[in-house]
């Protein structure tokens, strides 16, 4: 099956700009969402169809992909900001949604 | 505003099964997808499986065996059997609802349940 791979973590200072990686085979051709979880909560959706994003989400999140990697950046990070992020794409193989390893983003 | 609601034991003995059910408020469950996802303690988000409003399912290929995912539109709910379960089967089960699949062939989770935490232990 599809696999997802990110890094476990990325620290970032508050206000700078974090990067958060997505690799997968040929990902550029996929359509990547995300979804950010803090400690305790349930996941919430925060973009869509690679760089689209839900209603009460902060343009401070964005995404972009190409070749084997997706990213999602989140500019002028907050301490709020701070949680699990996951992307996800749909493995049209099995008809089936799959997420990545998950990445641990800490504002320090 | 869509709400989703899971419900259940927390507490399965190893070779029973676990049941659950999720129960939707605030909108419509046609022309949705339903999905069941859980996550093991530290660990990354697993897709079990989904329903369409109408009753076809699609499953994890690596628990296909033991998952049978059902739904009933009069009660507004879809729920989540799985059989044999052991400690591996210990985590966070989440219902989540699915859009339907976009004219670029994907889709994803617009609304999540809180979770329940399931603990599978005699």
């Amino acid at each position: 099956s599809y696999v997802l791979t990110q890094p476990p973590s990325v620290t970032v200072a508050p206000g700078q700009t974090a990067s958060i990686t997505c690799g997968g085979n040929n990902i550029g051709s996929k359509s990547v969402h995300w979804y950010q979880q803090k400690p305790g909560q349930a996941p919430v959706l925060v973009v869509y169809d690679d760089n689209d994003r839900p209603s009460g989400i902060p343009e401070r999140f964005s995404g972009s992909h190409s070749g084997n990697t997706a990213t999602l950046t989140i500019s002028r990070v907050e301490a709020g900001d701070e949680a699990d992020f996951y992307c996800q794409v749909w493995d049209r193989s099995y008809d089936h949604p799959v997420f990545g390893t998950g990445t641990k983003v800490t504002v320090l | 505003q869509v709400q989703l609601q899971e419900s259940g034991p927390g507490l399965v003995k190893p070779s029973e099964t676990l049941s659950l059910t999720c129960t939707v408020s605030g909108g419509s469950m046609s022309n949705y997808y339903w999905g069941w996802i859980r996550q093991s303690p530290g660990k990354a988000l697993e897709c079990i499986g989904y329903i369409y409003y109408s009753g076809s399912t699609n499953y994890n290929p690596s628990l296909k065996s033991r998952v049978t995912i059902s739904v009933d539109t009069s009660k507004k709910q879809f729920s989540l059997k799985l059989s044999s379960v052991t400690a591996a089967d210990t985590a966070m089960y989440y219902c989540a609802r699915l859009l339907p699949i976009d004219r670029t062939g994907t889709t994803w989770f617009d609304y999540w349940g809180q979770g329940t935490l399931v603990t599978v232990s005699s």
